[in-house]
């Protein structure tokens, strides 16, 4: 069964400071690894995809890594600022079947100043 | 705005009632998927379509749920004689193709609280 294990479950930090988030999964064939931003109330907006060949990607103060040996994934936020804070979801594709993703549960993240 | 469109945003409603919401995907998109989602949890997939063809429905789509896709364009969630576990956020999503490397771009949600 596809599976996305995400950890922690939720995270407090202060304005400024870094944090990174983890996902582990079990989904075969591996296709791609997104990682969303999701403010409260509001639908998932895509940050980073990762596919098989692919160890680090960036999009401004997020950092996104994949070994897709050890079928592990972490979002790295530098310098944390308060409109950070929202849940962040790990989402993997297969490359067979449907191409339906497995969503993890998310982080929740709270930015304090 | 050319994103993805949902309506309601909120809709309260009393246990036994109907309710139907509303799903406008991005123009081009041809794919169109509905997710549920509750509070501290992922997204949990419903169903999708392929223009206007329903390919794949969730287990958790149970009788009382229902989905349309006319003409390939908006679709509906429709779901009778509500009840209070079916409170929740429904999201809808769209993407260009069927691949998975498409991008599935979400929209708002419509938040349903069943009294």
């Amino acid at each position: 069964k596809n599976q996305v294990e995400q950890s922690p479950q939720s995270l407090i930090i202060l304005e400024g400071k870094n944090c990174t988030l983890q996902c582990n999964y079990t989904v075969s064939p591996f296709s791609n690894l997104r990682w969303y931003k999701q403010d409260t109330g509001r639908g998932p907006v895509s940050l980073t995809i990762m596919t098989f060949s692919e160890n680090t990607k960036s999009n401004g103060r997020y950092t996104a890594t994949l070994d897709a040996d050890t079928k592990q994934s972490s979002l790295h936020i530098t310098a944390s600022q308060l409109s950070d804070s929202a849940s962040y979801i790990c989402v993997v594709s297969s490359s067979g079947g449907s191409y339906i993703p497995t969503f993890g549960r998310g982080t929740s993240l709270i930015v304090h100043p | 705005d050319t994103g993805v469109s949902q309506n309601p945003r909120h809709k309260i409603t009393k246990r036994g009632q109907n309710v139907t919401f509303r799903c406008d995907p991005i123009s081009e998109h041809n794919r169109l998927y509905w997710y549920r989602q509750t509070l501290g949890q992922g997204p949990e997939f419903l169903t999708y379509f392929q223009n206007e063809a329903q390919l794949e429905k969730s287990r958790l789509l149970s009788d009382r749920f229902s989905a349309e896709r006319p003409k390939g364009s908006f679709s509906t969630l429709e779901i009778q004689r509500t009840e209070q576990g079916d409170s929740a956020m429904y999201l809808c999503a769209s993407s260009l193709g069927q691949g998975a490397r498409y991008e599935q771009y979400f929209g708002p949600g419509t938040r349903l609280t069943v009294t």
